[in-house]
């Protein structure tokens, strides 16, 4: 079946520094990807999507590239600030309306 | 427009006790999912609700029930509480034609459920 892996975290950055979070995927066809993030107290939000292979979403700063050949869709940001701190979850869509949900990785940024 | 409005925002019941938790999608969405949310699971899928008829259904005990109404205001229920039913409820709400908005998910801010 379908599955999302991440890495879990928690993630300590200092402000302005590169951010990395890595997600893999198992799916059959060709998912639909995409990035949510929860900020403290918050619902989740989508961040970002990507449709199809080589696709690239991106918004807020961050991007993700989807990548068939490694099955990954890695979310990036070139320079974090304190107010992007949140837990970001990665997540594919494949048949049935259902989202498979990566477990979350939790990130932390100083000032 | 107003968002995803999920009550109440947190209960505590006791173990065998019943719970019904609701959910308000955005004006216009037509479909409803339900996600169980906890530390050691992370985010699991329940079950998804379009136009009153549940389209999918996740791997959970028959315990877990749901309905939408025909204003897609949905309701989940969930019977003989268990210890491990402690989590974060969160409730959805999207378009849900399909196309290239599938996945694109509203969530509301979720429902505490406390077992003891």
């Amino acid at each position: 079946g379908n599955s999302v892996t991440q890495m879990e975290g928690p993630v300590t950055l200092s402000e302005e520094a590169f951010l990395t979070i890595n997600c893999t995927y198992t799916a059959t066809g060709y998912p639909s990807l995409f990035w949510y993030v929860q900020y403290p107290g918050e619902g989740l939000q989508l961040l970002l999507k990507a449709t199809k292979a080589d696709d690239k979403g991106s918004n807020k700063g961050f991007e993700a590239t989807y990548r068939k050949e490694t099955t990954s869709f890695h979310l990036e940001k070139g320079s974090v600030q304190v107010s992007d701190s949140a837990v970001y979850f990665c997540a594919l869509a494949g048949s049935g309306y259902a989202l498979n949900f990566g477990k979350g990785t939790s990130l932390l940024v100083t000032p | 427009k107003a968002g995803v409005t999920q009550t109440p925002r947190y209960l505590i019941k006791t173990r065998g006790q019943q719970v019904t938790l609701s959910c308000s999608p955005i004006s216009g969405h037509r479909s409803v999912s339900w996600y169980q949310q906890t530390p050691g699971q992370g985010l699991q899928f329940l079950f998804e609700y379009f136009s009153e008829t549940q389209r999918n259904k996740g791997n959970f005990p028959g315990r877990f029930s749901g309905r939408q109404f025909s204003n897609s205001r949905s309701e989940m229920n969930v019977s003989t509480l268990e210890l491990g039913d402690s989590a974060l409820y969160l409730c959805a709400s999207s378009l849900g034609t399909g196309g290239r908005d599938t996945g694109e998910l509203f969530f509301g801010e979720g429902s505490r459920l406390t077992v003891l």
